[in-house]
């Protein structure tokens, strides 16, 4: 079993749409959740993290994270095509771990006009 | 100006040969990074650099042979390459944190295929 599971879709969405995109986890010393956006053949991008459980809101974007459940989501409000691409959860312990982060596999989100 | 640039963008290369992956960042950051992605997306860490001082070393075959020559600069050798070896590699950067965050710039990527 990974550390991380994420369902790598395809998801397609009209215009407009609400879009929930998760990931479990099975490590408890995961602390910081991050959610990074990949272009077609660019590399990964940090869209926005959130430290410990709660939520956090950027935009038409929010990321919820509960720790009890090790539970993660990224919700995007009224998506556009320009939103399309691969969604890749991550977490990090934090600490001196230097950054180590383990990735889900991603989510391919195709919004179509 | 380009943050994290990798070199060469494509590589296709015959089974059993070495070839060299190039990664240099102009950030100013003391971390770097080598992760593989594979055909299913999947992105994974194979090694982790702090100030030219290897401080992660994944399950990696020792066909792979990371190098820091100045904390700007991570290259990648592989040694007699396998078709399993077919990936997007990419480089990354970050800045050294005492805890909390840790955000990591990533390049373009190199597209490796292995006949």
């Amino acid at each position: 079993q990974k550390e991380v599971e994420q369902d790598p879709g395809p998801l397609s969405v009209p215009e407009g749409a609400i879009v929930s995109l998760n990931c479990t986890y099975s490590n408890s010393a995961f602390q910081y959740f991050m959610w990074y956006r990949q272009y077609s053949r660019k590399g990964p991008e940090l869209l926005m993290y959130t430290y410990s459980s709660g939520n956090k809101e950027d935009g038409r974007f929010t990321a919820q994270v509960d720790k009890s459940s090790k539970y993660i989501s990224l919700f995007i409000r009224d998506s556009q095509p320009s939103d399309s691409a691969t969604y890749l959860c991550a977490m990090s312990a934090g600490g001196t771990s230097y950054g180590k982060l383990t990735f889900g596999q991603g989510t391919i989100l195709t919004v179509h006009p | 100006d380009t943050a994290v640039s990798q070199t060469p963008k494509y590589l296709v290369t015959q089974m059993g040969n070495d070839k060299s992956i190039k990664c240099e960042q102009n950030l100013g950051h003391d971390t770097m990074y080598w992760y593989k992605q594979d055909s299913k997306k999947f992105l994974k860490i194979m090694f982790s650099y702090n100030n030219k001082e290897l401080i992660i070393n994944e399950t990696v075959p020792n066909r792979f042979s990371p190098k820091s020559p100045d904390k700007a600069h991570l290259n990648l050798h592989i040694n007699s390459l396998e078709l399993g070896d077919s990936a997007v590699y990419f480089c990354a950067s970050s800045p050294i944190t005492s805890g909390g965050v840790n955000e990591q710039f990533f390049g373009p990527g190199t597209r490796l295929t292995v006949l």
